[in-house]
């Protein structure tokens, strides 16, 4: 089975700043992976995701991620943040092949201060 | 094009009582999910459809919990009876196949008193 961890629950920047959000998953057999964002009272937005091919991905809101294999590492980076990125982020895995289902790291809130 | 619509928005009950909520994925998804999100958590799968049958029901409380796809479009997720700790967002998402990019409706927040 596959499974998520988030090693930040929170995680406070300052505007302008840069940002990492860290994701390690663990599985046995190939997978997919993504990056989720939710704001306030809303549902879950595809930030970016990995399929296959380069591993560095870009995504919404110039946010971008690294697949790293060797490390079993899918890292989210942002190189300056805004206000507007206040949210909670979800890192996600699902397999190739067999049953895909989706499953979700624990969340890291990113709080922006002024 | 139209995303994943879900009703209602929120919803106060009493423990005991039971309740359901409905989602309208988006037009040709062949693949619904449910999932329950407590406060502070990530989403946990509960249910997972492929047209009108059942993938994935593994972490579906299923003394309590049901849910149904009809006609392989619209799902409703039932609850009977409900507990306190069902309290929770309460998202569907609906995908073209079961491995592509998944899209989440609003949710659905069930207060349990």
């Amino acid at each position: 089975a596959q499974s998520v961890t988030q090693l930040d629950s929170q995680v406070p920047v300052f505007e302008e700043a840069p940002v990492e959000l860290r994701c390690n998953y663990s599985s046995s057999v190939s997978v997919y992976l993504f990056w989720y964002v939710q704001y306030p009272n809303q549902g879950l937005q595809l930030l970016l995701k990995y399929l296959s091919g380069s591993t560095l991905v870009k995504g919404i809101n110039g946010f971008e991620a690294e697949f790293n294999k060797s490390q079993t590492s899918f890292h989210l980076r942002k190189p300056s943040v805004h206000i507007s990125d206040t949210a909670e982020y979800f890192c996600a895995v699902s397999r190739v092949q067999g049953a895909q289902k989706l499953v979700f790291g624990q969340g890291t809130r990113l709080t922006i201060n002024p | 094009e139209a995303g994943v619509a879900q009703s209602p928005r929120y919803k106060i009950i009493e423990k005991r009582q039971s309740v359901a909520f409905w989602c309208n994925p988006i037009s040709g998804h062949a693949t619904l999910y449910w999932y329950q999100q407590i406060l502070g958590q990530g989403p946990k799968l509960l249910i997972q459809f492929q047209n009108n049958g059942v993938v994935d029901d593994s972490q579906l409380p299923k003394d309590r919990f049901s849910a149904e796809r009809l006609k392989g479009v619209d799902s409703t997720l039932k609850i009977q009876p409900a507990k306190l700790e069902d309290s929770a967002v309460y998202l569907c998402a609906s995908s073209q196949q079961e491995n592509t990019e998944a899209f989440f409706g609003q949710g659905t927040r069930l207060t349990v008193v």
